[in-house]
């Protein structure tokens, strides 16, 4: 069973820092791995999608590498702002399901 | 603002009462989903329509009975839940159909129905 790990729990940085949030799966025979931002009491909200076959994504401030061999993804935002606070989710697809991490859960601080 | 459309946004139903989440996509996508997630956690997968026949099934509890009666709709009809059962529920929705060789696609969520069992 794929097991999703993100680290740190909870975060919290000055705006205009960088933010660099982990993620990391024990089973790399996966398809795809997709970043998600969720609000407070909303939906989730996609960000990048990096297939098996790449290694980075971007999205203006965006970044999402993958690093399948180690079970590893980050996600960078650049230059942090205080629209940017949510909870991060990173999701995992293998076998035709998506595993969840249990997210970042980000706060920027004016 | 999501293409996933969700309705109601909140619903507060007696454990006697039979009710039906409703989800809409107009994006032309195959497969449909149900989520549920609870308070602090991440979302759990429920079922996965692809083609608007049912594919997976997460042995989720009878009380839960989902309906796609075409591409573009998904339902989750309600009957008889518990209070452990209030939750977020979330539809998303992914291009291709549930296959192997179209795994690649990113799933659309939409911003959910807010639950409360009493």
């Amino acid at each position: 069973k794929q097991e999703v790990t993100q680290i740190p729990a909870a975060l919290s940085v000055p705006e205009g820092e960088n933010l660099v949030l982990n993620c990391s799966f024990t089973d790399s025979a996966i398809y795809n791995l997709q970043w998600f931002r969720q609000d407070p009491g909303k939906g989730l909200t996609s960000l990048l999608l990096i297939q098996s076959s790449q290694r980075e994504q971007t999205s203006g401030r965006l970044n999402a590498s993958l690093d399948k061999s180690s079970g590893r993804s980050t996600l960078y935002i650049a230059a942090s702002q205080p629209g940017d606070s949510a909870t991060y989710l990173c999701a995992v697809n293998g076998n035709n399901r998506l595993a969840f991490g249990k997210g970042n859960q980000v706060v920027v601080i004016p | 603002d999501t293409e996933v459309t969700q309705t109601p946004k909140h619903l507060v139903m007696g454990m006697t009462n039979k009710k039906s989440l409703k989800c809409e996509q107009h994006m032309g996508h195959r497969a449909m989903y149900w989520y549920k997630q609870k308070a602090k956690k991440p979302p759990e997968l429920m079922f996965v329509y692809s083609y608007e026949k049912l594919s997976i099934n997460e042995s989720v509890p009878s009380r839960f009975s989902p309906e796609c009666p075409n591409s573009s709709l998904l339902n989750l009809h309600l009957h008889a839940l518990q209070p452990e059962d209030s939750a977020l529920y979330l539809c998303a929705s992914s291009h291709h159909g549930v296959k192997k060789s179209s795994y690649n696609s990113p799933l659309h969520f939409g911003n959910g129905t807010r639950l409360t069992v009493t």
